[in-house]
């Protein structure tokens, strides 16, 4: 069974601090690591991850992957009170025949609370 | 732009009644999904369909059913609503392939009574 998980489950900073949010997985077959970022609303998609060692960036938020230790990273510097929110963590798995639907598998989620 | 519209943002429900959950996207995704999202559990895939009339039990589908008669619309469906099926419910649509990422809708808070 696939498994996914988060650490830590929730953290609490202040405005201009940076974040490192941890994401392991145990996946047959893996396909891709992916990253969504919830508020009160639906999640949206922050990266998609394949391959080790290559660092995606967006603005003051960064993900790498590691496929032999099996984990991820996703940084965020100088945070904002606008970064408050659930991260997400999911992986996507090839089936038997390498085919993929996108089926993720989640895990729990970090709650991130960033204060002024 | 991609859109994945869900029919209620709230819907309150009996033990007992039938309760359909709609989703539409807009964008000719062949992968729907729907998932529910309880604290401290993440979102767990409770089906999935890759084309018309085609459907998949994710890992939790007891209790629930889906319906897909059109390539946009995705119908979750408990036929017999009970309160530990009170949650969050997410719909999300897909295109498959190597750089498939999902959309989700605004989500249904489901409460059961």
């Amino acid at each position: 069974e696939d498994k996914v998980v988060q650490s830590p489950l929730s953290l609490v900073v202040h405005e201009g601090d940076t974040v490192t949010l941890n994401c392991s997985y145990e996946v047959t077959n893996f396909r891709s690591l992916l990253w969504y970022k919830q508020e009160k609303k639906a999640p949206t998609f922050l990266f998609m991850l394949t391959s080790s060692g290559i660092e995606k960036k967006s603005g003051r938020l960064s993900s790498i992957l590691d496929k032999k230790e099996l984990f991820s990273i996703l940084n965020i510097t100088a945070t904002q009170t606008g970064d408050s929110a659930v991260y997400l963590c999911a992986v996507e798995a090839k089936s038997a025949g390498g085919t993929s639907y996108g089926k993720l598998t989640f895990g729990q989620g970090t709650i991130l609370t960033v204060h002024p | 732009d991609v859109k994945v519209t869900q029919s209620s943002r709230y819907l309150v429900k009996r033990t007992g009644e039938k309760v359909f959950l709609e989703c539409v996207q807009d964008m000719d995704h062949e992968n729907m999904f729907w998932y529910r999202q309880d604290p401290g559990l993440g979102l767990r895939l409770i089906y999935f369909s890759y084309d018309v009339k085609m459907k998949e039990k994710g890992d939790i589908p007891e209790g629930y059913s889906v319906s897909r008669e059109k390539k946009e619309r995705f119908s979750l469906i408990l036929e017999s609503a009970s309160t530990n099926q009170t949650s969050m419910y997410l719909c999300a649509s897909g295109s498959g392939g190597n750089t498939d990422t999902q959309y989700f809708g605004p989500g249904t808070r489901l409460t059961v009574l």
